[in-house]
């Protein structure tokens, strides 16, 4: 079945500063790639996905890069503020909507 | 437009009590799924239903069951409860299956004594 990994688990940054959270996937097939958010006590929210027929997707301070070849995508946030301070969940969905293990993100003020 | 309402949102439940978690959503989507987050983890996928009148397995099926009422409402039945199962439950759906963006309830948090 899919398989889908995210690195690093835990990412502590300044605020202002940039994070990078990866995604790995098993299935080549997948070609749908969202990043969800959850807020501590809350339920998980989508942030931002990317197709496969596109390398990277930008909404103003958070965007998506694919490497379909390598079969990895990234969320890059920039500008840092401390409500970016969340776990976030990768998926590759293939029938099944399975999540990778999640990063916790804390950004300190 | 409520999205995904899920009830109840607390519970607790004795060793070998059965209940019934209710999701319902009023957006039209194909697609529900239930899924557990235990504490400090992640979503681990229980089951789906990529249509109505279909469930599937997910990751983690074993102790519950699955009803797909209608179009709009997506049960979790769980028959003899145990502690291992205690848990946050969500209940999410999407628009056209996995390749679009699921949408979830704020979760039932169950606990099992």
């Amino acid at each position: 079945g899919e398989n889908v990994e995210q690195h690093p688990s835990t990412l502590s940054v300044q605020e202002g500063d940039s994070a990078v959270i990866k995604c790995t996937y098993s299935d080549s097939a997948s070609n749908y790639f969202p990043w969800y958010k959850q807020e501590l006590g809350k339920r998980p929210q989508l942030i931002i996905d990317i197709r496969s027929n596109v390398g990277e997707k930008k909404d103003q301070r958070i965007a998506v890069t694919l490497n379909k070849t390598a079969k990895h995508f990234s969320l890059h946030i920039t500008e840092t503020q401390p409500e970016d301070s969340a776990v976030y969940f990768c998926a590759a969905p293939q029938d099944k909507v399975i999540f990778g293990p999640g990063t916790s993100l804390s950004v300190i003020p | 437009n409520a999205g995904v309402t899920q009830t109840p949102k607390f519970q607790v439940l004795k060793t070998g009590q059965s209940m019934t978690l209710q999701c319902a959503q009023d957006m039209n989507h194909n697609s529900m799924y239930w899924y557990r987050q235990d504490p400090g983890m992640g979503l681990r996928l229980i089951y789906y239903s990529a249509s109505e009148g279909t469930t599937d397995k997910g990751e983690v099926p074993n102790g519950y069951n699955v009803s797909r009422l209608n179009k709009r409402e997506f049960s979790l039945r769980l028959e003899s409860a145990a502690p291992s199962q205690t848990s946050v439950y969500f209940c999410a759906s999407s628009a056209r299956g996995y390749n679009s963006p699921l949408h979830f309830g704020n979760g039932t948090r169950l606990t099992v004594t």
